[in-house]
């Protein structure tokens, strides 16, 4: 079966610090990971997928696949960062498998 | 960019009577919706899957004849929370592939249901 897990509920970074939240997966078939963030009273929205290689809003992300990892990273935070983020994990049926979720909150 | 829209946004009803929560998508076709349901501090679970003009597919632990999910057009699935009781109160989020297997899948804006 397949399983995220994000370990930290909760980070607080300053603002220009790096910042790292960790994802690690579980799962038997081809893994698409994804990382989704949610603004304070905003609907879920796509950050990045490890499949673009994109960075985003300074956001990279790297496939593990000998770790099973995704940890999202960005080298100097900013406030606007502070939000929650969910690392999610797509099947072949485009279901997507959420992890429990870390609240950034970047210190001015 | 693709838009997927929640009705209501908010809904307080009796124990007991049911309540319906629309999905839609705006701007582009959807066979396939899902239904997440979400606790407060707890991550997104997936409920289960909305197929249009075929039957849903839930998940493992999810009363189908509790939450009843219609797929009827290529724009629109409803949930029916059926017999509302008040552990039913949570914030249900739907959401729907841009263009098929493979795209982006965006998320609605979430309904919060309050069962009294």
């Amino acid at each position: 079966a397949q399983r995220v897990t994000q370990p930290e509920k909760l980070l607080s970074v300053f603002k220009g610090a790096p910042v790292e939240l960790k994802c690690n997966y579980s799962y038997s078939g081809s893994p698409e990971l994804f990382w989704y963030v949610q603004y304070s009273r905003q609907r879920l929205q796509l950050l990045l997928r490890h499949i673009s290689r994109e960075s985003i809003k300074g956001f990279t992300a790297d496939l593990n696949k000998g770790e099973t990892s995704f940890h999202l990273k960005k080298p100097f935070a900013q406030e606007e960062d502070s939000a929650m983020y969910y690392c999610a994990l797509k099947t072949g049926a485009n279901n997507l498998f959420f992890g429990t979720g870390t609240r950034l909150t970047v210190i001015p | 960019g693709a838009v997927v829209s929640q009705h209501p946004s908010r809904v307080i009803c009796k124990s007991g009577t049911s309540v319906k929560i629309e999905c839609r998508s705006l701007d582009f076709q959807a066979t396939t919706m899902f239904w997440y349901r979400q606790f407060p501090k707890q991550s997104l679970m997936l409920m289960a899957t909305s197929n249009e003009g075929s039957k849903a597919t839930y998940e493992q632990g999810v009363e189908k004849d509790k939450f009843l999910i219609n797929h009827a057009s290529l724009t629109l699935s409803t949930l029916t929370v059926t017999s509302a009781h008040p552990e039913d109160s949570s914030f249900y989020i739907c959401s729907a592939p841009a263009g098929g297997m493979g795209n982006t899948i965006y998320f609605g804006e979430g309904s919060w249901l309050t069962v009294v």
